[in-house]
């Protein structure tokens, strides 16, 4: 079946340290994204590409990074310079008109 | 600046007992609005597109609706699986047109008791 895989599906991470979370689609979609939640609010857009070796930053992309190399394959990095990075992170790519979600990362910091 | 409020932010109801869920916007000309199920610690699960005023759609108990305004996302007889946060978001002609960028509410948490 096809879809988009996050993984891992917790994360911690030490203050000061960098973590990469990964999003995989096997949907042939051109277009990926990056979005954080927090509770009580709306789905905040950190990063997107909508074609291999192009990515934009989305509205709150301060503290992450993101590569594109291959069309499947869209990680994100989350740096030290992310002051509050606890949330949940989801991964989504985009054909015509539909949107497809993965399953998420919650990432901690301890 | 292209906007969603959703409300109530929390809706509890009695197995059996309908309700609505409302999603308004503001856009600047609106490509499309789209509803989705979320279920704690997963990712939305799609439900609906709505493109235009007057446009309808049904899945099971949930049936969807789009005026200029607003969306309503009105649940018949709900089950306590229909317990889940239902998202709407936009997708609009101004700024986000050619990003594919999706803007969601809040969310609505739905609690259905048996």
């Amino acid at each position: 079946d096809g879809g988009i895989t996050q993984s891992p599906k917790y994360l911690f991470r030490k203050e000061g340290q960098n973590v990469t979370l990964s999003c995989e689609q096997n949907l042939n979609h051109d277009a990926m994204y990056w979005y954080r939640q927090d509770p009580g609010q709306g789905l905040r857009l950190i990063y997107y590409s909508q074609i291999v070796n192009d990515f934009q930053k989305g509205d709150i992309a301060e503290g992450y990074s993101v590569s594109r190399e291959k069309k499947e394959s869209f990680p994100l990095t989350v740096t030290s310079a992310q002051k509050n990075p606890t949330a949940f992170y989801l991964c989504a790519s985009r054909a015509q008109g539909g949107y497809t979600f993965g399953s998420g990362t919650r990432l901690t910091v301890v | 600046e292209d906007q969603v409020t959703q409300s109530p932010e929390a809706l509890r109801l009695q197995e059996g007992e309908s309700s609505s869920l409302n999603c308004s916007y503001t856009v600047s000309g609106l490509r499309g609005l789209f509803w989705y199920r979320q279920d704690p610690g997963k990712g939305p699960e799609f439900l609906f597109t709505l493109y235009s005023a007057g446009e309808e759609k049904e899945k099971e108990r949930l049936k969807a609706t789009l005026t200029k305004k607003e969306s309503f996302l009105h649940i018949t007889a709900p089950k306590p699986e229909d317990s889940a946060t239902y998202l709407c978001a936009v997708l609009g002609y101004t700024g986000s047109s050619n990003t594919g960028k999706l803007i969601f509410g809040q969310g609505t948490t739905l609690q259905v008791k048996p």
